[in-house]
């Protein structure tokens, strides 16, 4: 079954640290995966999705087929990074709505 | 350039009620995909359509439906309401129903009593 695991409800770090969430998926396919982020009183949006390749906000996420993970990644947290984030996945290739989301993990970075 | 509108936000409703929530997409979106979150559940999707035609469905029970007119404009409709109906209610729309190409209104926040 399609799967999306983030291990960590809240991850808690000083401003300037390294912060990587975790993700890891179940999949029998090749899935296309994407990391959301929710701002405190915002909409969803999408941070950044692999096949992008991209750093967004200085974020960066490689997928490992190895051993199913999609880790978000950014080398120095900023205050306004503190939101929540969601893992998700995408089947059929991409050419669906369909998304499924992991739990999410909050991200919380402290001055 | 107006964002993904659903309405209304918030709503109280009965045991054994039914309700009706609206999304309006973004002018030129073809598809609009509905979820639902819950402290619980997270994020679980429930239906995807494309061009009026459903696409995608999720694994709900036959009492949450939805539909897409001409417009583009989607609404979906929970019968005999029950507590862990509770919810936000989130729609999104994309303009070519590519994953990842979708925007997410602010959502209808239901609540079941």
């Amino acid at each position: 079954a399609q799967r999306v695991t983030q291990p960590e409800k809240l991850l808690s770090v000083f401003k300037g640290a390294p912060v990587e969430l975790k993700c890891n998926y179940s999949y029998s396919g090749s899935p296309e995966l994407f990391w959301y982020v929710q701002y405190s009183r915002q909409r969803l949006q999408l941070l950044l999705r692999h096949i992008s390749r991209e750093s967004i906000k200085g974020f960066t996420a490689d997928l490992n087929k190895g051993e199913t993970s999609f880790h978000l990644k950014k080398p120095f947290a900023q205050e306004e990074d503190s939101a929540m984030y969601y893992c998700a996945l995408s089947d059929a290739g991409g050419n669906t709505g369909k998304l499924i989301f992991g739990q999410g993990t909050t991200l919380q970075v402290k001055p | 350039k107006a964002g993904v509108t659903q309405t209304p936000r918030y709503l109280i409703k009965t045991r054994g009620q039914q309700v009706t929530l609206s999304c309006s997409p973004i002018s030129g979106h073809r598809s609009v995909s509905w979820y639902q979150q819950t402290p619980g559940q997270g994020l679980q999707f429930l239906f995807e359509y494309f061009s009026e035609t459903q696409r995608n469905k999720g694994n709900f029970p036959g009492r949450f439906s939805g539909r897409q007119f001409s417009n583009s404009r989607s609404e979906m409709n929970v019968s005999t309401l029950e507590l862990g109906d509770s919810a936000l209610y989130l729609c999104a729309s994309s303009p070519d129903g590519v994953a990842g190409s979708y925007t997410f209104g602010s959502g209808t926040r239901l609540t079941v009593v």
